[in-house]
């Protein structure tokens, strides 16, 4: 069964960091990229960041692009994602997907339970 | 504001079959095909259809979908109270190279 678990999660105040990790299970994590989606309470889904199966390529939606980082580490079946420079429209709950295939383009096909980020003062 | 638009709620009554309609352009549905996602209430979303028109297993073939142009639609042919959820499409889209979500349809089960 595939199974995607996000943590990292929480309530930080504007311009500080946090880093978000997703571990995987069910499947051979380097044969597949991965993606970071967006939902702002009451919102709906918005894409962030995705990245190559080997870390080869990545990309960002404009709004993050600077601020945050995406990386992987195939060896610990897990994706991570980077926030710095927070700001209170960050405030969401990030999941991360699974892509279709090795390379970043292709639809989502497993998502995790998400966890949440609340960027306050 | 998304590139890709759907309206923003659709309704129907048991068995009742309902549409829900996705508008891109040029960089988006016009290139790449078109994937749909359900959103329970509460829940983590869930790919729906892929490649515009396929059904991952598991998908009950009530949900369908289809593609023309820059519009993309899903169809659920016998709505169910199950069925009542947020769904959205997403094409992949060039110039964000990244999936473009739409901004998502309420299907409400009257």
């Amino acid at each position: 069964e595939v199974q995607l678990v996000e943590s990292g999660g929480g309530s930080v105040q504007p311009g500080r960091s946090l880093r978000l990790s997703c571990v995987v299970s069910g499947f051979r994590f380097d044969d597949y990229g991965m993606h970071w989606v967006r939902q702002a309470p009451g919102k709906g889904l918005e894409w962030v960041s995705s990245i190559k199966w080997n870390s080869g390529d990545t990309a960002y939606v404009g709004s993050v692009r600077g601020r945050f980082t995406i990386f992987r580490d195939n060896a610990k079946n897990s994706v991570y994602l980077q926030m710095n420079s927070l700001r209170p429209e960050d405030t969401a709950v990030y999941y991360c997907a699974k892509s279709s295939g090795a390379n970043r383009y292709g639809y989502l096909t497993n998502w995790g339970q998400g966890t949440p980020v609340t960027v306050s003062s | 504001q998304s590139v890709v638009t759907q309206p923003p709620s659709v309704s129907g009554t048991p068995g009742q079959r309902v549409t829900i309609s996705c508008f891109g352009g040029s960089s988006n549905i016009a290139i790449y095909s078109v994937s749909w996602y359900q959103q329970l209430p509460g829940k983590a979303p869930k790919l729906l259809i892929f490649s515009s028109e396929h059904r991952p297993s598991g998908v009950p073939d009530r949900f369908s979908g289809s593609k023309s142009g820059t519009s993309a639609t899903l169809t659920i042919s016998g709505l169910q109270a199950e069925d009542e959820a947020e769904y959205y499409c997403a094409p992949w889209d060039g110039s964000l190279d990244g999936p473009a979500f739409g901004g998502g349809t309420k299907v409400t089960v009257l």
